[in-house]
């Protein structure tokens, strides 16, 4: 099973660029997620999604944007991208049972210069 | 609100060493906790779990216990191996969002020499 795939796994972008991260899950999960991880600060929750066409704003959502058009697929927009958004991006997804553990991507290094 | 603080690293260790990574949490409700785990250029793996008062989740010898008097949920292992090294997050998820969300500790990197 691939479990959680993400993509890229690497990208250098100049100020003021534009990408999409795709995340795509093989587990029929209904929950996605997107999280930056930057050094001392732990995991932060960008977006998340409850279902195929929903999205919700999490901790940290200011200069992203997501879609959920596919109930397998969760995109990550940053529309112009800021050396502040440098990280590393995890996708997640979870079954929407009761207590059900959250499934990782193996990451995202974005690099903004 | 919601929150994680868990003991900062990094922490060294020989091996067959006995670990303990300290975690308390403040919670609005009555979260679960989980202990993921992070090795090199990999995404996070669920460690353990426990999702009410006193249940103790364990897995590959590590252990810890929901201790909701103290609000703590603290990770120990018996005797730390070379392959334990990597990086510790202790979470609790928010079930009022009705999405479980997850809300993450600092993380502690442990390694461990032969």
């Amino acid at each position: 099973n691939a479990g959680v795939t993400q993509t890229p796994k690497f990208r250098v972008l100049k100020t003021g660029q534009s990408m999409t991260l795709l995340c795509a899950q093989d587990m029929n999960h209904e929950y996605m997620y997107w999280y930056r991880q930057d050094p001392g600060m732990g995991l932060r929750l960008i977006h998340y999604s409850v279902g195929e066409g929903t999205t919700a704003k999490g901790e940290v959502p200011d200069g992203y944007n997501v879609s959920r058009l596919k109930k397998q697929n969760f995109l990550l927009g940053l529309e112009s991208a800021a050396p502040s958004q440098t990280s590393v991006y995890f996708c997640a997804s979870m079954s929407h049972r009761d207590n059900q553990p959250q499934h990782f991507g193996d990451g995202t290094r974005l690099s903004i210069l | 609100g919601n929150s994680v603080t868990q003991m900062e690293g990094p922490v060294t260790l020989s091996e067959e060493a006995f670990l303990t990574i300290n975690c308390t949490y403040t919670a609005t409700g009555y979260p679960s906790l989980f202990w993921y785990v992070q090795y090199p250029g990999e995404g996070l793996q669920l460690l353990l779990k426990a999702t009410k008062a006193d249940d103790k989740g364990s897995n590959k010898g590590f252990e810890a216990t929901y201790r909701k008097e103290t609000t703590s949920f603290h990770l120990e292992k018996g005797s730390v191996q070379v392959s334990d090294s990597a990086v510790y997050f202790c979470a609790l998820s928010d079930v009022q969002t009705g999405a479980n969300n997850l809300f993450f500790g600092t993380g502690t990197r442990l390694t461990v020499i032969p």
